[in-house]
């Protein structure tokens, strides 16, 4: 099964770090991970991937277990507008994304 | 502008008619995609396309048909549109494994 585990939703204040966790079990040595959102009434947005290392971009970071079974998508600071759904995804062949039911993020004020 | 366009953005058709979305991207990615949206379901994979020409199957490709004789455009067409195909409809295409870009979507409404 190529899908990923996420808990169904979290809830995390404006201005405080918010850690958003995937068990993927059945990741091969080759699968990238990676982490999508998608905001309301919009198509998804690419976030983050990594193979190995912890990762960094101008929107979050990734930090991936050394088994690789399990990794954390952390935005250092959440605002409003990171309310979104995240979904944790492996490729399956043919490079499509196959997405399962994602973690709805609430952002309080 | 530079990305990737749905249209129509929302469309209301009849049991039984023929519809086709739209979408046209200007990157000239060689992967696109079609995907629908229900509420839980997800997103599903519906079709998918690796260049101009070659289509294959998704997770849900009945009731649906594809094209794409050129790079940039990958229409979907409901040949005969049903109640179940009711959904959020987004296109997307993709420049390298992973990295995808989406479409605004398509709000379709079978009545």
């Amino acid at each position: 099964d190529a899908k990923t585990t996420q808990p169904n939703s979290m809830e995390s204040n404006e201005e405080e770090p918010v850690h958003l966790p995937c068990n993927h079990s059945t990741i091969s040595g080759t699968d990238y991970i990676h982490w999508y959102r998608q905001l309301p009434s919009q198509g998804p947005e690419y976030v983050i991937h990594g193979l190995t290392s912890n990762v960094n971009n101008r929107m979050a970071s990734l930090a991936i277990a050394e088994d690789r079974k399990s990794s954390t998508l952390i935005l250092h600071r959440a605002t409003l507008r990171d309310a979104a759904v995240y979904y944790c995804i492996k490729i399956q062949g043919a490079q499509k994304l196959v997405f399962g039911q994602g973690t709805r993020l609430t952002i309080n004020p | 502008d530079a990305g990737i366009t749905q249209s129509p953005r929302y469309k209301i058709t009849e049991t039984g008619r023929q519809v086709t979305l739209m979408c046209h991207q200007t990157w000239s990615h060689s992967y696109m995609f079609w995907y629908r949206q229900d509420l839980g379901h997800g997103l599903r994979l519906i079709y998918y396309s690796a260049a101009a020409d070659i289509t294959d199957k998704g997770e849900v490709p009945d009731g649906y048909v594809v094209s794409r004789s050129k790079t940039e455009n990958f229409p979907l067409t409901l040949e005969s549109a049903t109640r179940s195909q009711t959904s959020v409809y987004f296109c997307a295409s993709t420049p390298r494994v992973g990295e995808a870009f989406f479409g605004q979507g398509t709000r379709l409404t079978v009545v």
